[in-house]
């Protein structure tokens, strides 16, 4: 998979936006971006993904740029739940062998969120 | 919702024993994975299951094998229980395919004295 860059950390006031940055700049044209979280001691859990256009879900929001290097998941309103590690990640659609199916994180951006 | 249930929370054994962790998804997924999770070593797949009775090999397979009778049943196995396969272990789904969102359980961290 392609590699991302992500910020170690962020902090947040309750109930203001939070703007995570992910760049990928070596992403290839069949690269869908995912972004998963982790709550503590929790398992991972889905938050979004996306190809070229800018997704909605009821967690967050996706932005991604036109040349697609970077993308931007937007959280609107902070809540304390939301503390959690963000991980941004490339999954190829077009994968043939088995054990790229794995999901692979980085270190991820810790976000913290201040009541 | 999709849901991913582990079979225990917590659990503790001893070097040795054999030991089982269940998984069950309720969305007709057609993969599975058992992943472990290490701090400052990420997450790593143990084996995949991309069908009934079909099994992969992930990046750690050995000392753990695995049964997938049932499509909606993924168990992990730990043969003869070691110190260092203490460790939180992380079950996951997803729609066949490889780009998928993958669904997790809620982990169980085993300790093995």
């Amino acid at each position: 998979d392609a590699k991302t860059t992500q910020p170690n950390s962020m902090e947040s006031n309750e109930e203001e936006p939070v703007h995570l940055p992910c760049n990928h700049s070596t992403i290839s044209g069949t690269d869908y971006i995912h972004w998963y979280r982790q709550l503590p001691s929790q398992g991972p859990e889905y938050v979004i993904h996306g190809l070229t256009s800018n997704v909605n879900n009821r967690m967050a929001s996706l932005a991604i740029a036109e040349d697609r290097k970077s993308s931007t998941l937007i959280l609107h309103r902070a809540t304390l739940r939301d503390a959690a590690v963000y991980y941004c990640i490339l999954r190829d659609c077009l994968i043939f062998i088995w054990s790229d199916y794995k999901l692979s994180f980085g270190a991820g951006t810790t976000v913290t969120v201040r009541a | 919702d999709v849901k991913v249930t582990q079979s225990s929370r917590y659990l503790v054994k001893r070097t040795g024993e054999k030991v089982f962790l269940e998984c069950v998804q309720d969305m007709d997924h057609e993969n599975m994975f058992w992943y472990r999770q290490d701090p400052g070593l990420g997450l790593r797949l143990i084996y995949f299951s991309y069908d009934v009775k079909m099994k992969e090999k992930g990046d750690i397979p050995e000392g753990y094998s695995v049964s997938r009778e049932k499509k909606e049943r993924f168990s992990l196995i730990l043969e003869s229980a070691s110190t260092n396969q203490t460790s939180m272990y992380l079950c996951a789904s997803s729609l066949g395919g490889s780009y998928n969102e993958q669904f997790f359980g809620p982990g169980t961290r085993l300790t093995v004295l």
